[in-house]
């Protein structure tokens, strides 16, 4: 049984390109979320989806950042025109369930954003 | 806004000496959870503490579970080269987990 899958595992982007990673959960996982580490840092929640659907948004910047994840193939998370404080490692993880309680989430190798 | 301060965010020991390692906030959690992250790759769950004063035995590691929920201790015995990583503890509060700062710990041999 396949892990959580990112990538790219490396993205490079000049200012004011946009980013796309792609986030494939572990088989049976319907729920998907994303978070950001800066170096030498924790982790910090960004967004929570189901299929289809966006449960919580509140740690996404308002503005450049969105996510989605489809009826079918791998959860996305955009960044429009990227800036050098977007450079950091972006971290998917999955669970089987969501809700409430100590549900466990798996989490991927991540996808390290280099913006020159 | 829910923080969780883990200390110390550094540590350097030889083999076979004996860490402790802590994670406190002044929010209370359902849940805590301790992760260890090797560089490159993605935090993998080491275990989750549920009750106020819990205690989790995984081989030479310890996990504890401040009475308040508030709080937690990670003890290391007898630390080896494997266990250097960066060690983070997550609050769990509805669907999210709030992380702590880490602790990179690293065991010289």
């Amino acid at each position: 049984n396949a892990g959580v899958m990112q990538n790219p595992r490396h993205l490079v982007r000049r200012r004011g390109q946009e980013a796309r990673l792609r986030c494939s959960p572990m088989k049976g996982h319907s729920h998907v979320y994303w978070y950001r580490q800066l170096p030498e840092e924790g982790l910090k929640f960004m967004v929570y989806l189901q299929k289809e659907n966006i449960i919580d948004e509140s740690g996404m910047p308002k503005e450049r950042f969105s996510a989605e994840f489809p009826k079918e193939g791998p959860s996305i998370l955009r960044i429009q025109q990227v800036v050098r404080g977007d450079s950091a490692a972006y971290f998917c993880a999955s669970s089987v369930r969501g809700g409430r309680g100590a549900v466990e989430q798996f989490f991927g190798p991540g996808t390290r954003l280099t913006v020159l | 806004t829910q923080l969780l301060e883990q200390s110390p965010q550094f540590l350097s020991i030889q083999e076979g000496e004996n860490l402790t390692v802590y994670c406190n906030s002044s929010s209370v959690f359902s849940s805590l959870q301790w992760y260890r992250q090797e560089p490159g790759e993605g935090p993998v769950l080491l275990v989750t503490v549920v009750t106020g004063g819990e205690v989790k035995k995984l081989k030479r590691l310890t996990f504890q579970f401040g009475d308040a929920r508030k709080d937690s201790s990670l003890h290391i015995t007898a630390a080896q080269p494997g266990d250097t990583g960066l060690y983070l503890c997550a609050g769990v509060a509805g669907n999210m987990l709030t992380f702590g700062g880490g602790t990179r710990l690293m065991v010289k041999p």
